[in-house]
C-alpha cells in the first residue's frame, strides 16, 4: 500500500509567480490536511479538506493561498503571487476516516514539498 | 492553541530507554494525547496516541498520569534510527497543533 505522496519534492519559484503542490493520500483515505513548517518552526495547520468539501481552513492564510480535494485527481494547495516568506516546507497528511470522539484515525504524512521562492 | 511544555532537547545511548516528557496542564477530559516524531528531511510519523489508560505499541509506550495533566513517551530500546524529533500534542486527531517538540540525539 503506497503511502502518502507528494510532488514536487523540491519546487523553486520566483516571487510573483505561482506554486501548485499536489497530495495523493493514501489508498482509501478520503481526508487530506495541509501543513506548512516554516524553516526553524514547528508545523502548523493549515486546511482539512474531505473530496470536494473544505472541511477547517482556519490555519490558511486569508490571501493567495487556496486549497481543493476534487472528487477525482489529488489534492491541490495553490499559492499565487509567492513571496520570499513562503519558502517553507509544506506537508500533506491523510486519514482513513473523520475524526470523532471515540474513534480513533492518526494522520499519515507524505514527504513534504519544499517550495523555495527566490 | 493546545499547548504542551517539552524539553529542547535529550541525549541518549543506543539501546539504553528513553523517557521524553510531555506536561499538557490544560487538557480537557475527553482530549487524546498524541505522539508524533519527525525523522530528519521527512514528514511527521504516528507514534502512539492514549486517552487515560497507559498504552503499549510496537514502537512505544506511553505513561500518562493520573490527573492526565502530564504524559511520558518511553522508548524501551533506543536506536539510532529513533533520532528525531518528537512531538506531544494533545486535542483531538483532526487539527494537530504541533509545538516545539523534543530532539533526540541517539549516541552509538
Amino acid at each position: 500500500n503506497a503511502g502518502v505522496m507528494q510532488n514536487p519534492r523540491h519546487l523553486v519559484r520566483r516571487r510573483g509567480q505561482e506554486a501548485r503542490l499536489r497530495c495523493s493520500p493514501m489508498k482509501g483515505h478520503s481526508h487530506v490536511y495541509w501543513y506548512r513548517q516554516l524553516p526553524e518552526e514547528g508545523l502548523k495547520f493549515m486546511v482539512y479538506l474531505q473530496k470536494e468539501n473544505i472541511i477547517d481552513e482556519s490555519g490558511m492564510p486569508k490571501e493567495r493561498f487556496s486549497a481543493e480535494f476534487p472528487k477525482e485527481g489529488p489534492s491541490i494547495l495553490r499559492i499565487q503571487q509567492v513571496v520570499r516568506g513562503d519558502s517553507a516546507a509544506y506537508f500533506c497528511a491523510s486519514s482513513r476516516l473523520q475524526w470523532r470522539e471515540g474513534a480513533y484515525n492518526e494522520q499519515f504524512f507524505g514527504p513534504g514539498t519544499r517550495l523555495t521562492v527566490l | 492553541d493546545a499547548k504542551t511544555t517539552q524539553p529542547n532537547s535529550m541525549e541518549s545511548n543506543e539501546e539504553e530507554p528513553v523517557h521524553l516528557p510531555c506536561n499538557h496542564s490544560t487538557i480537557s477530559g475527553t482530549d487524546y494525547i498524541h505522539w508524533y516524531r519527525q525523522l530528519p528531511s521527512q514528514g511527521p510519523e504516528y507514534v502512539i496516541h492514549g486517552l487515560t489508560s497507559n498504552v503499549n505499541n510496537r514502537m512505544a509506550s506511553l505513561a500518562i498520569a493520573e490527573d492526565r495533566k502530564s504524559s511520558t513517551l518511553i522508548l524501551h530500546r533506543a536506536t539510532l534510527r529513533d533520532a528525531a524529533v518528537y512531538y506531544c500534542i494533545w486535542g483531538g486527531a483532526q487539527k494537530l497543533v504541533f509545538g516545539q517538540g523534543t530532539r533526540l540525539t541517539i549516541n552509538p
